[in-house]
């Protein structure tokens, strides 16, 4: 069945780097395009950017200075890199498959940033 | 950019009563799409290009709209519709959410 599931740090320093992973199984990388969303908590949903089965990108211009989105066809991985990060990316980040879109979730994990 | 304002922001309905979310676009948009998210939990997919249903989602909710002008209505409303809901247009980049209606049951 269709997973994804996001793993990563839960606390970053102010102004250093988020590394997060979204491994997927299910489904291929190659057939189905994988974003990220957002949600600071009691806040609402945020597009942060998708990869595309292709391997090209689409970003949040928001967010586009700070952010990179990559993946590794051969692990299921999709990974999200941002940089400078300030006290409000604190937020619970998901992927999700985009068809539709976005019909299947991961359960999301949540970043603090703080020092 | 987008800007998509769902209204109300809060409601509270009774179990049978009819509710209508509205969600308003900034600019004029292809397609709106619905999202149901409950607390501590995933948003789920819940209606898709304006007016079809998501796997699972019961036949007591629609979506309707064109343009700048969108909503999702429950005919009957049940205990477990209780939610927020969030509406997102991807017509544009930066694709963007709605901030979101909490319903709630009277």
């Amino acid at each position: 069945q269709v997973q994804l599931k996001e793993s990563g740090p839960g606390l970053v320093q102010p102004s250093q780097t988020l590394s997060l992973t979204c491994t997927v199984s299910g489904f291929s990388l190659t057939s189905y395009h994988v974003g990220w969303v957002r949600q600071p908590p009691g806040k609402g949903l945020e597009w942060m950017g998708v990869i595309w089965t292709g391997g090209s990108t689409a970003y949040n211009s928001l967010l586009k200075s700070r952010l990179s989105i990559s993946r590794d066809i051969s692990k299921s991985q999709v990974f999200l890199k941002m940089n400078s990060l300030q006290t409000e990316d604190t937020a619970t980040y998901y992927c999700a498959r985009d068809l539709r879109p976005f019909d299947y979730w991961g359960q999301g994990v949540m970043v603090t940033v703080s020092s | 950019e987008i800007v998509l304002t769902q209204s109300p922001t809060t409601m509270a309905a009774s179990p049978g009563e009819k509710v209508t979310i509205t969600c308003r676009a900034s600019s004029s948009v292809s397609y709106m799409h619905w999202f149901q998210q409950k607390s501590g939990t995933s948003p789920k997919p819940w209606i898709y290009d304006t007016s079809k249903l998501a796997s699972g989602v019961p036949d007591r909710f629609s979506g309707s709209g064109s343009g700048t002008s969108y909503s999702l209505t429950i005919s009957s409303m049940e205990a477990e519709d209780a939610a927020t809901y969030y509406c997102l247009q991807r017509s544009s980049y930066p694709w963007t959410f709605g901030g979101g209606t909490k319903l709630e049951l009277k």
